[in-house]
């Protein structure tokens, strides 16, 4: 499958935790995106990469979170001491330099904070 | 600033039926356009796209939309709805920022009834 992937699927953990969620994109794609998901909403933009440069960031993306692209490959995407509010869908996709706004994405991570 | 409002949170059309979908959008530019679905427990993907050539843009799966600037709307149709059509429909407008930040809509849940 050349599709974009992520791992975990699921995720459950205890308040206060850290975790950490990864995706890989299609090969060739340089532009990665990460987005949050809730129930009843559309996602919400959180941090985008072009190739290992992480060109924007949303105000939703808090001190907690961090984003990484070490080698323009694959990302992660770490949430420090969550909490219930953190509890959504993340979502991950990538696209070409050529086709903007043609995003593919991953099925997706659920997080589930306790 | 750009956004996207989607008239209708819940839609209902039996089989067969004709389909309509309902986008408002915001925009100081020319904006791009997207719809993408999400199936249940599947990835977003991309039905069709708008990028100031055609005003109706034809998509996957029989759907189509219809860039009307003087309305500020992009709305999704199609002619006969079939039951693998159920699932969430959203609108998006890319931002033109240099990050080409994806905004969504809250999204349309489409139910096809037999």
């Amino acid at each position: 499958d050349t599709g974009v992937s992520q791992d975990p699927r699921h995720k459950i953990t205890k308040r206060g935790q850290n975790v950490t969620f990864r995706c890989d994109p299609i090969s060739e794609h340089n532009r990665l995106y990460w987005y949050r998901q809730t129930l009843g909403q559309g996602p919400e933009f959180l941090t985008y990469f072009q190739n290992e440069a992480q060109l924007e960031k949303s105000r939703l993306l808090s001190d907690r979170f961090s984003a990484e692209r070490p080698k323009g490959s694959f990302s992660t995407l770490e949430i420090q001491r969550t909490e219930q509010g953190d509890s959504a869908m993340y979502l991950c996709a990538s696209s070409s330099g050529l086709a903007v706004g043609e995003l593919f994405f991953g099925e997706g991570s659920r997080l589930t904070v306790l | 600033a750009q956004s996207v409002t989607q008239l209708d949170s819940h839609v209902s059309v039996s089989e067969g039926t004709p389909v309509l979908l309902r986008c408002n959008y915001s925009s100081s530019y020319s904006p791009s356009l997207f719809w993408y679905v999400q199936h249940p427990n599947k990835g977003l993907q991309l039905l069709l796209k708008y990028t100031s050539a055609a005003t109706l843009v034809k998509g996957i799966n029989g759907f189509e939309a219809e860039f009307k600037k003087s309305e500020t709307s992009f709305h999704l149709t199609k002619p006969s709805a079939h039951m693998s059509d159920a699932a969430e429909y959203f609108c998006v407008v890319i931002t033109n920022t240099g990050g080409f930040k994806t905004i969504f809509g809250a999204g349309t849940r489409l139910f096809v009834k037999a």
